[in-house]
C-alpha cells in the first residue's frame, strides 16, 4: 500500500502565470482534499472531490480549480498567481468523505510566487 | 461560516508535565473535531478526533474533551516526552463539508 503523494516538490512561478499541482491519493482511498497551509499558520480548505465531483469548498476565489480523476488521483490548479498564493500546497486523501473516515496528508508542494 | 480559535500559540512543559490546548468554534451544527501534529517539515498526522455525540475520549497519553454547550474542545496530553514537541492544530468540520483549521499550538517539551 503506498501513502498519498504530491508532485512536484518545490515550485518557482511569477505573478500572473498559472499552476498545476498534482496529488495521488493512497490506494484505496476515493476522496482528496486540498489545503493551503502559509508559513505558520493552519492549513486552510480549499476543496474537497469525492468520487471526481467537487463536494464542498472553502473560500477561496475561482481562480483556484480542481479535477479529480477515474484513478482519484487529483489536480489543483491556480490561474493568474498572486503573491499572497506562496505557501505549501497540502492534499490529503481518505476513503469516504473527510468528516467521516482519516485523512492522510501527502507531504506537501512549496510554491513560491515572485 | 465557521470560526475556530486555538489558545495557546506556543506552550512549554517540563518532561512529565501535562499540556493542555483549547480550541474554541463558531457555529453549533460542526459536528467533527479531529487533531493534527505537524513536526517540522513534515505533513500534519491526525493524533485523535471527537464526535459531536461524544463528550470525552482517549488513546493512552492524549484526551479530548468536547464541551458542546460552550462550543469548546481540548486537547491533553499527560506524561509529555520529548518526542511530544510539534505543532498541534485543532479543526472542525461543518455541515457544509467544510475543514476548518486552528492557527496552531507550538508545543515544546523540556528535558
Amino acid at each position: 500500500e503506498t501513502g498519498v503523494t504530491q508532485s512536484p516538490t518545490h515550485l518557482i512561478k511569477t505573478r500572473g502565470q498559472q499552476v498545476t499541482l498534482r496529488c495521488s491519493s493512497q490506494s484505496g482511498h476515493n476522496t482528496v482534499s486540498w489545503y493551503q497551509q502559509a508559513l505558520g499558520q493552519g492549513p486552510q480548505f480549499i476543496f474537497q472531490y469525492y468520487r471526481e465531483e467537487e463536494n464542498g469548498r472553502g473560500n477561496f476565489p475561482p481562480r483556484f480549480s480542481g479535477l479529480q480523476f477515474p484513478n482519484y488521483s487529483s489536480e489543483l490548479n491556480v490561474n493568474a498567481l498572486e503573491l499572497d498564493d506562496s505557501a505549501l500546497y497540502l492534499c490529503a486523501s481518505s476513503s469516504g468523505l473527510a468528516r467521516l473516515n482519516e485523512q492522510f496528508f501527502g507531504p506537501g508542494t512549496r510554491l513560491t510566487v515572485l | 461560516g465557521e470560526n475556530v480559535e486555538q489558545h495557546p500559540s506556543t506552550l512549554s512543559v517540563q518532561e512529565g508535565d501535562s499540556a493542555v490546548i483549547k480550541c474554541t468554534y463558531s457555529d453549533s451544527a460542526s459536528n467533527y473535531f479531529p487533531w493534527y501534529k505537524q513536526e517540522l517539515g513534515k505533513r500534519p498526522q491526525l493524533i485523535i478526533d471527537i464526535r459531536s455525540n461524544v463528550g470525552e475520549k482517549k488513546d493512552q497519553r492524549i484526551a479530548v474533551t468536547l464541551n458542546k454547550t460552550a462550543k469548546h474542545f481540548s486537547l491533553h496530553i499527560t506524561e509529555t516526552q520529548p518526542e511530544d514537541s510539534a505543532v498541534y492544530f485543532c479543526a472542525a468540520y461543518d455541515t457544509g463539508n467544510q475543514f476548518y483549521f486552528g492557527t496552531g499550538t507550538s508545543l515544546t517539551v523540556i528535558p
